[in-house]
């Protein structure tokens, strides 16, 4: 099973709402990403974490905060957005580093 | 020079034709090496891993040319349901968690 999970699927919020991007995986995987992908884009890294620990961040907004409460699971806080955050935003996983990624199906996120 | 360069496309083909795209990369320290289709609002899946002698998968064959620093991909006897964007994916360096993404070339099977 290479499945990697995400909620919610939409996400409509204001910009002086607060929300949560979850994702999910129980492949074992080490290794979980935040992306953040506009329209006709590839994918943009935002955050990296490897083991539980954040290892990357390229150098994303601290209006973005992300958090990995243990080795399956990754949220994304969202607070204070503007309107060109509006953005897919794709989780993805992989066993350790060099190792192909596997995406979960993303959130749309909408900032109004 | 972009890191990962790949022709953007369209590439428009028949059905049943054989297609193939380039990718190229600029640093050579790079040891991991990626293809993976996204459809239209759609996540990135996996087509392939790409590894130096070469590997396939049905109709799909990956090259690595490591002295030229390019990976390739063919799509033999294409299918309506190969049109998508085709994303070369490169790992920034050996042991690093970050990849670089190609901006991804679209293809077209025309019935």
């Amino acid at each position: 099973d290479t499945e990697v999970t995400q909620t919610p699927k939409h996400l409509v919020m204001g910009m002086t709402n607060k929300k949560s991007l979850k994702c999910e995986q129980h492949m074992g995987h080490r290794a979980m990403y935040w992306y953040k992908q506009k329209a006709k884009k590839p994918p943009e890294l935002m955050f990296v974490y490897s083991y539980e620990k954040l290892s990357i961040n390229e150098s994303v907004p601290s209006r973005f905060s992300p958090e990995c409460p243990n080795s399956s699971l990754l949220n994304l806080h969202l607070h204070a957005l503007q309107p060109e955050d509006s953005a897919l935003y794709l989780c993805a996983s992989s066993p350790t580093y060099s190792d192909e990624q596997y995406f979960g199906p993303g959130t749309r996120l909408t900032v109004t | 020079r972009k890191e990962v360069e790949q022709d953007p496309g369209p590439f428009n083909v028949p059905e049943g034709a054989t297609v193939a795209f380039n990718c190229t990369y600029s640093n050579s320290a790079s040891q991991s090496f990626f293809w993976y289709r996204q459809d239209c609002r759609k996540e990135p899946k996996l087509l392939m891993s790409v590894y130096s002698s070469g590997n396939e998968d049905g109709r799909f064959t990956a090259q690595l040319n490591r002295a030229s620093q390019y990976i390739s991909l063919l799509i033999r006897d294409s299918k309506l349901s190969d049109s998508a964007t085709y994303l070369c994916v490169v790992n920034a360096a050996s042991g690093t968690y970050k990849y670089i993404f190609g901006t991804g070339t679209r293809l077209k099977v025309l019935a």
